[in-house]
């Protein structure tokens, strides 16, 4: 079975400009969560998505958005880009995302460096 | 809320040998799930164990567990008979029983393994 794939896997963006990130999970898998990672910040939880639906949301400005598919790939945006949000953002597949008898799935990541 | 604090931003051990990285962790939330993921330097997160806070029992995966202590919020991950794959970022996290697809890591542990 394929892992969770995304694309692109590296991506360079100048301030001011919009980017969107692609996740396609493992088949089957119905959840999808991102997550920004940065050395200052650590690892932070963006949002998840279950069924096209948004059912838990980090504490990023609106600026950040996602979006779920019917085939449960999903996409997440992000506008007017500021210096900081270069980061590795990772995405996460789960047959549920009732992480008490799930399991996430992480993707490669795609790194995003904003000049 | 929830908080997850990694003490040791580096460690390091022989090859054979046994390590503990040490986690603490604060939570609301009365039914909660703690986990350990490693990230080699290909950056594909990987699950290493997972413990469910309602069991007194430490888990244990082949040369890894744990030591949950939940009084303390302590939940230490020791590797024993340590090899050159197991150099990596280890992130200790933890999920509560109602959030969805959030996971909330630590700032994590660089391991280092010498021959």
């Amino acid at each position: 079975k394929a892992g969770v794939t995304q694309t692109p896997r590296y991506l360079i963006k100048t301030r001011g400009q919009q980017v969107t990130l692609s996740c396609s999970p493992i088949s089957g898998h119905r959840s999808v969560s991102w997550y920004q990672q940065t050395p200052g910040q650590g690892l932070q939880f963006l949002f998840e998505y279950f069924s096209e639906t948004q059912r838990n949301k980090g504490n990023f400005p609106g600026r950040f958005s996602g979006r779920q598919f019917s085939n449960s790939r999903s996409e997440m945006n992000v506008s007017t880009l500021e210096l900081g949000d270069s980061a590795l953002y990772l995405c996460a597949s789960s047959f549920t995302a009732r992480l008490a008898a799930d399991t996430q799935y992480f993707g490669p990541g795609t790194r995003l460096t904003v000049l | 809320a929830q908080t997850v604090t990694q003490s040791q931003p580096e460690m390091s051990v022989q090859e054979a040998e046994t390590v503990t990285l040490s986690c603490t962790y604060d939570t609301s939330e009365s039914d909660y799930y703690l986990f350990w993921y490693k990230q080699p330097p290909s950056r594909q997160m990987i699950l290493v164990i997972r413990q469910e806070a309602y069991k007194q029992q430490n888990a244990t995966e082949n040369r890894f567990s744990v030591n949950f202590q939940k009084a303390a919020k302590s939940f230490s991950l020791k590797i024993s008979d340590s090899q050159l794959g197991d150099a990596a970022m280890y992130f200790c996290a933890t999920a509560g029983g109602t959030s969805y697809g959030k996971l909330t890591f630590g700032q994590g542990t660089i391991l280092t393994v010498h021959p």
